[in-house]
């Protein structure tokens, strides 16, 4: 299986300030016959079931702010929130699709207000 | 808008048995796949098992591979994950989580259930 690396573990940012979490798989998922990354980002707040942000490493799925937006191709992956607010703290995963069965989560990042 | 809730979980003993069950409406049932993903008390996301919209095609993880079985009916609008020989590692919430392609199954999902959780333990 492909495992997924999630760094760092947890990442404290102020109001209003850019939050960077990084995703690194053990091989690329990047498939070169249509050129996209199976790669997505999932947010999970607590209690709460996971919600899908990103899918194809940086196409933002309807209805999330576009203070979301991912990036990266290959191994080496990036969800930014351009401007943390409260309602973002939470736990996100990315997960790749490149493998059929085994798909595989990163062991996720937990963002916290500073 | 599409729901998916599940149910069946509960405390169970090692080696014993459970059936999940989880029914779904707001979307046509019989053209996605459907996966159950879980998650072990404060710990991450691990995909178990998928089943294709026709049920022609299952996948397992190779942790509960040989002792759970997916399986689905389109006439219900149910999918069901039977667990035998439960090890108190399966304890986890167990989510229902629709696949996104439509037709078959791609392992991204844009619906997820609340979950429901499965204590094994003497």
């Amino acid at each position: 299986d492909i495992v997924m690396t999630q760094f760092p573990a947890s990442l404290a940012v102020s109001l209003g300030e850019r939050a960077t979490l990084n995703c690194k798989s053990s091989q690329s998922v990047l498939y070169s016959s249509n050129n996209k990354n199976y790669l997505a980002w999932y947010q999970q707040k607590p209690g709460q079931p996971p919600k899908l942000l990103i899918y194809w490493a940086s196409t933002r799925e309807s209805g999330v702010p576009d203070r979301f937006s991912g990036s990266g191709s290959g191994t080496d992956f990036t969800l930014t929130i351009s401007s943390l607010q409260a309602e973002d703290v939470a736990v996100y995963y990315c997960q790749q699709y490149y493998t059929t069965p085994g798909w595989t989560f990163g062991q996720g990042t937990k963002v916290e207000i500073k | 808008e599409v729901q998916l809730v599940e149910s069946g979980g509960g405390l169970v003993q090692p080696g014993m048995s459970l059936r999940l069950s989880c029914a779904a409406s707001g979307f046509t049932f019989a053209s996605y796949a459907l996966s159950w993903v879980r998650q072990a008390p404060g710990k991450g996301l691990e995909w178990v098992s998928a089943i294709s919209g026709s049920a022609g095609s299952t996948y397992y993880a190779d942790s509960v591979k040989g002792r759970f079985t997916i399986s689905r009916d389109n006439s219900k609008n149910r999918v069901y994950l039977e667990m035998n020989s439960l090890r108190a590692e399966d304890t986890a919430v167990y989510f229902c989580a629709k696949d996104t392609e439509f037709g078959f199954a791609s392992g991204w999902f844009d619906k997820w259930g609340q979950g429901s959780l499965v204590t094994v333990s003497s």
